[in-house]
């Protein structure tokens, strides 16, 4: 079964610009969640997706924005872009059946991530 | 609200020398807890997970119990190779409202290097 899968693998903007990163998950995974990588605050989540609904979201302004599409397959976008949104931004799926709500744990699966570079 | 801390090294080691990464956690109620590995140029890879006190995860010799009176889940292996030279994140997740995906607080990293 083929991992999760980002693109672009790199991407260069200028500041004031706006991205648009992909992620597709594993086939037959219903969640999206996205972080963001940086050297000087970590991992910090961004926002998880299910059902193309926004159900949980992290402390970033509202310059990030994300969806889902009917596939499960979900991008994220930044607007006007500043030099502080240099990261690396990873996505991950996680499978949640009908009986997800049970579980005790839904583990994510993450994608090799996109390296964004603010210029 | 829900934190991590860990060592954040860098932690350098030989081949063979035994590993302790230490990690505590802040958290309301009862966290699950993981042990995330990242190698150069690579996504997280989850290594083990524990989901209740007293719960010992363990995958690839690398071992972490999850001890509630002491909010701690450190990371043992008692003989590293150079292969396991990454960086690793200590991390929990509070199961979310709806019942849907968790969302995961991750400690700082802490990156091993293994000499051969």
């Amino acid at each position: 079964k083929a991992g999760v899968t980002q693109t672009p693998r790199y991407l260069i903007k200028t500041r004031g610009q706006q991205v648009t990163l992909s992620c597709s998950p594993i086939s037959g995974h219903r969640s999206v969640s996205w972080y963001q990588q940086t050297p000087g605050q970590g991992l910090q989540f961004l926002f998880e997706y299910f059902s193309e609904t926004q159900r949980n979201k992290g402390n970033f302004p509202g310059r990030f924005s994300g969806r889902q599409f009917s596939n499960s397959r979900s991008e994220m976008n930044v607007s006007t872009l500043e030099l502080g949104d240099s990261a690396l931004y990873l996505c991950a799926s996680t499978f949640l059946g009908l009986a997800g709500g049970l579980k005790s744990y839904n583990e994510q699966f993450f994608g090799p991530g996109t390296r964004l570079t603010v210029l | 609200g829900d934190s991590v801390t860990q060592m954040e090294g860098p932690v350098t080691l030989s081949e063979e020398a035994f590993l302790t990464i230490n990690c505590t956690y802040t958290a309301t109620g009862y966290p699950s807890l993981f042990w995330y590995v990242q190698y150069p140029g690579e996504g997280l890879q989850l290594l083990l997970k524990a989901t209740k006190a007293d719960d010992k995860g363990s995958n690839k010799g690398f071992e972490a119990t999850y001890r509630k009176e002491t909010t701690s889940f450190h990371l043992e292996k008692g003989s590293v190779q150079v292969s396991d030279s990454a960086v690793y994140f200590c991390a929990l997740s509070q199961k979310a409202a709806q019942g849907g995906s968790e969302k995961l607080v991750f400690g700082k990293g802490t990156k091993l290097t293994v000499n051969p």
